[in-house]
């Protein structure tokens, strides 16, 4: 998982298994969520957002699931690709502030 | 243009010198931000500039830190006085706030070194 201030978190698992990223958010009155994919030397690349009125949404190869009782929002990847190796962020949005505020990360390693 | 764009990708600076860090975000995006990112760490927020109201400048670490956006289009970070601990990654990001799609498109960065 992931919380602002500490390393970076680092997860490495098996080309074709599925992958889990955690993130666990700080502010209960945020409404919206992304989550970002970020490359060796690139900027953040936007995968999956998802609001707050909803608990799981999918898309591509990835499903974003929020929990909002225990602000937990998770990033699963099936079949993960070499690819897929990256960091990866989420982030949380107020709708009264328009700020996003972002975790630390977590760095995924995708061993093939 | 097609994506955000920031320039330079890197700077090399010393200690006490000036810099300006330049944005052109997504063609028609009223949002621009900008967010600093260290080694091995997440974004920390900067500075937020939406159409034409007052930028939340709530993220500046030191007076040494200014932003404008001109035309509500290009916006310029600038570092005075530059210290080592400025060093970081500086990434601009653009969205259509308020139009219903408020995710945000990040340039590549800014590599900030001083020396």
């Amino acid at each position: 998982g992931e919380s602002v201030g500490l390393h970076l978190p680092t997860l490495s698992v098996q080309e074709g298994d599925n992958s889990i990223i955690n993130c666990a958010y700080s502010n209960s009155a945020s409404d919206y969520f992304i989550w970002y994919k970020q490359e060796s030397g690139k900027g953040p690349q936007f995968i999956i957002d998802i609001r707050s009125n909803m608990d799981k949404r999918q898309g591509q190869r990835v499903t974003v699931l929020l929990n909002k009782t225990v602000k937990h929002l998770s990033l699963q990847i099936a079949a993960t690709q070499p690819g897929d190796s990256a960091v990866y962020f989420c982030a949380e949005n107020l709708d009264t502030g328009n700020q996003f505020y972002f975790g630390t990360g977590t760095s995924l390693t995708v061993i093939p | 243009g097609a994506g955000v764009s920031q320039s330079p990708s890197n700077k090399v600076t010393e200690k006490g010198k000036d810099v300006e860090l330049r944005c052109d975000p997504i063609s028609g995006h009223t949002a621009l931000y900008w967010y600093r990112q260290s080694l091995g760490q997440g974004l920390e927020f900067l500075i937020y500039f939406q159409g034409n109201s007052a930028p939340d400048k709530s993220g500046l670490p030191s007076d040494r830190f200014s932003a404008e956006r001109t035309g509500g289009s290009v916006s310029t970070l600038t570092i005075q006085r530059t210290q080592q601990e400025d060093s970081a990654v500086y990434l601009c990001a653009s969205s259509l706030l308020g139009r219903g799609d408020e995710k945000l498109f990040f340039g590549s960065g800014t590599q900030l070194s001083v020396l």
